[in-house]
């Protein structure tokens, strides 16, 4: 079957440190992966995205890359801040289909001063 | 105005009433969805539709029911509230021409008391 499994939260760190969060995949074909992230009271909108094997998604600082060999995409921010405070979610879908996101449980990221 | 309006945004009702979620979209997207996210869980489909005659289940369907009014608005029922059913639900739209990215509303929180 398909599913997502990503780090376990919450993560806490100061601000500028470095941020990775992990994210594997099981899926039967070759799908899409995404990473959205959910601000407070907020919903869920996307971060990046890659479409296939070795593609680098990238956005406001972050980055992941889709590692087809290990089945991972690790979202990773060489610098976080404050702002970046919110819940990650790792996400994958087949774009030739489109009815069925496959979602991690969502990592909580909290940056201090 | 958001791409994805839910309401209520917020509701406390008792066990054993109707309630009824709402959604309508300015995106034009034939494909909406409904979601529900619990602590720990991420988030986990309930109903999809890819267009005004299609309606499908999704993973957790059971005591939900959904009514696709038009292209732009798809409403999610429960017949008869449970407190197992407290959470937070999310619509979202996609285009598949799009590389099949959601876009969420801001959720709707229900509590059943």
């Amino acid at each position: 079957g398909n599913s997502v499994t990503q780090m376990e939260g919450p993560v806490t760190l100061s601000e500028e440190a470095f941020l990775t969060i992990n994210c594997t995949y099981t899926a039967t074909g070759y799908p899409s992966l995404f990473w959205y992230v959910q601000y407070p009271g907020e919903g869920l909108q996307l971060l990046l995205k890659a479409t296939k094997a070795d593609d680098k998604g990238s956005n406001k600082g972050f980055e992941a890359t889709y590692r087809k060999e290990t089945t991972s995409f690790h979202l990773e921010k060489g610098s976080v801040q404050v702002s970046d405070s919110a819940v990650y979610f790792c996400a994958l879908t087949f774009t030739n289909t489109g009815n069925q996101f496959y979602f991690g449980t969502g990592t909580s990221l909290t940056v201090i001063p | 105005d958001a791409d994805v309006t839910q309401t209520p945004r917020n509701r406390i009702t008792k066990t054993g009433k109707r309630i009824m979620l709402e959604c309508s979209q300015t995106k034009g997207h034939d494909r909406m969805y409904w979601y529900r996210q619990d602590p720990g869980l991420g988030l986990r489909l309930i109903y999809y539709s890819f267009d005004v005659k299609d309606i499908n289940k999704g993973e957790i369907s059971d005591g939900y029911s959904v009514s696709r009014q038009a292209q732009a608005k798809f409403s999610l029922s429960l017949e008869s509230a449970i407190p197992n059913q407290t959470a937070l639900y999310f619509c979202a739209t996609s285009d598949l021409q799009g590389g099949g990215e959601l876009f969420f509303g801001e959720g709707s929180r229900l509590t059943v008391l």
